[in-house]
């Protein structure tokens, strides 16, 4: 959907060790989203961008950071990875604030 | 902050019969839209909703949003195998992003 891609699309790491997750786009779309989706949480938001270099925190932000060079790319960072950080991670773009498509997400393991 | 709440979080049905998903928003809405999730899958957008009272038809889905703007559902007539899957609503309010509810996790059995 809307030419959305994400890199890795499944990643073990260890504790203690940094990860990033790229997700890229190629509709152009102003804004992107990071969530993460657990059993019994549904989609929670971690980060979003709303422009270049503009972004903001979501609901779960602890433990990431995210940067946006380019309209195309936003990248989402675990500093220092943990067990509780083990999710499947989305990316999502949107023209506006409304409706969102969703790239196919990443697997992430933190053992 | 708002949120949206969705009901129930698993259904499990046999083939044929309906299924209906609930959503309630602590705040008025501007919008409600639905999204579909298939097992390993990514979610999927299938419809918004903008009127108060509004009611749209997707074959054998039929979706509803409330006269206070604060609430929808969803609703699937004999459901089908290929309906399995994870269904989202998502609400936004004017000028803020959308807010996801929990999802409701709906099983089919042939």
């Amino acid at each position: 959907d809307a030419g959305i891609t994400q890199s890795p699309r499944h990643k073990v790491t260890e504790t203690g060790t940094p990860v990033t997750l790229r997700c890229h786009q190629t509709e152009n779309h102003r804004y992107m989203y990071w969530y993460r989706q657990d059993p019994g949480h549904g989609l929670r938001l971690i980060h979003y961008s709303y422009g270049v270099k503009d972004t903001d925190k979501g609901e779960v932000s602890d433990g990431y950071s995210v940067s946006r060079s380019k309209t195309e790319d936003f990248l989402l960072t675990l500093e220092s990875a943990t067990s509780s950080q083990t999710s499947v991670y989305f990316c999502a773009t949107s023209t506006s604030l409304e409706t969102q498509y969703f790239g196919p997400g990443t697997r992430l393991l933190v053992l | 902050g708002q949120q949206v709440m969705q009901i129930p979080q698993y259904q499990h049905v046999q083939e044929g019969e309906d299924f209906t998903t609930y959503c309630n928003s602590s705040t008025t809405l501007s919008n409600i839209q639905w999204y579909k999730q298939r097992p390993g899958g990514h979610p999927v957008f299938l419809i918004q909703l903008v009127k108060s009272g509004e009611v749209k038809k997707q074959k054998r889905l039929t979706f509803q949003f409330g006269e206070a703007k604060k609430n929808s559902s969803l609703h699937i007539t004999a459901t089908q195998t290929t309906d399995v899957g994870t269904y989202f609503c998502a609400g936004a309010t004017s000028g803020s992003r959308l807010t996801f509810g929990e999802g409701t996790q709906l099983t089919v059995n042939p």
